[in-house]
């Protein structure tokens, strides 16, 4: 079954430091998503994607944060300036296109930890 | 602020018992709703999804749709230890882009 996979699965950062997390989606999917979890806190919506433009994002998502996807495959998130508090697991999603109500697909995540 | 809300639990259950999980949510416009699994340190796993009133099977689950009374639970049949996780009660915000808004979980503990 076709999954989405994410990249690397730890990543250890000095405060101030820039980090990317990479994703590829399932292929055929349009609909790119990253969400983040707090250890011991729920699952919290970060920005969505689709043809090749945020099409929303949440109040975390701040100028600190890009999300790009550079080719056909791979799916971005960047943090340039890493604060203690972005220490959390960071899940790339995606759906497939055609019904609106797909369920997202979750890769299995990359804990960021900010030293 | 729109919400998904969730007891924390946990709720222990033994072997072979029937699991009750419910969700509540806020927004009356949501379309589409999710039943994810999580396993400490783990992603979120489908399990069950649900678009309308009723109730809807899926071999050991099912899940029950309260439109009116905004109103999402999980059933699960015959608990098996290996059940035990955080059950994410999840909700499609009617925007058209599938946000979906998680609760903080229902974590289930299913005693041999």
């Amino acid at each position: 079954e076709p999954e989405v996979t994410q990249t690397p699965s730890h990543q250890v950062t000095q405060m101030g430091q820039e980090v990317i997390l990479r994703c590829v989606p399932i292929s055929n999917h349009l609909y790119f998503y990253w969400y983040r979890q707090i250890l011991g806190q729920k699952v919290e919506f970060l920005v969505s994607f689709y043809n090749n433009e945020i099409s929303e994002k949440s109040e975390i998502f701040d100028d600190q944060f890009s999300v790009e996807r550079p080719d056909g495959s791979n799916f971005t998130l960047k943090i340039r300036s890493t604060k203690l508090e972005d220490s959390a697991m960071y899940f790339c999603a995606s759906r497939g296109t055609g019904v609106d109500n797909s369920p997202l697909h979750f890769g299995n995540g990359t804990r960021l930890t900010v030293t | 602020q729109k919400e998904v809300e969730q007891n924390s639990g946990p709720l222990s259950v033994p072997e072979g018992a029937i699991a009750s999980l419910n969700c509540t949510y806020s927004d009356r416009g949501s379309q589409s709703f999710f039943w994810y699994r999580q396993y400490s340190g783990k992603s979120p796993e489908l399990i069950m999804s649900i678009y309308s009133n009723g109730d809807k099977e899926d071999g050991r689950f099912t899940a029950q749709l309260n439109k009116a009374s905004q109103y999402v639970s999980l059933l699960i049949r015959d608990s098996q230890p290996s059940d035990s996780a955080t059950y994410l009660c999840a909700v499609n915000l009617n925007t058209g882009f599938q946000k979906l808004v998680f609760g903080t979980g229902t974590r289930l503990l299913v005693s041999p």
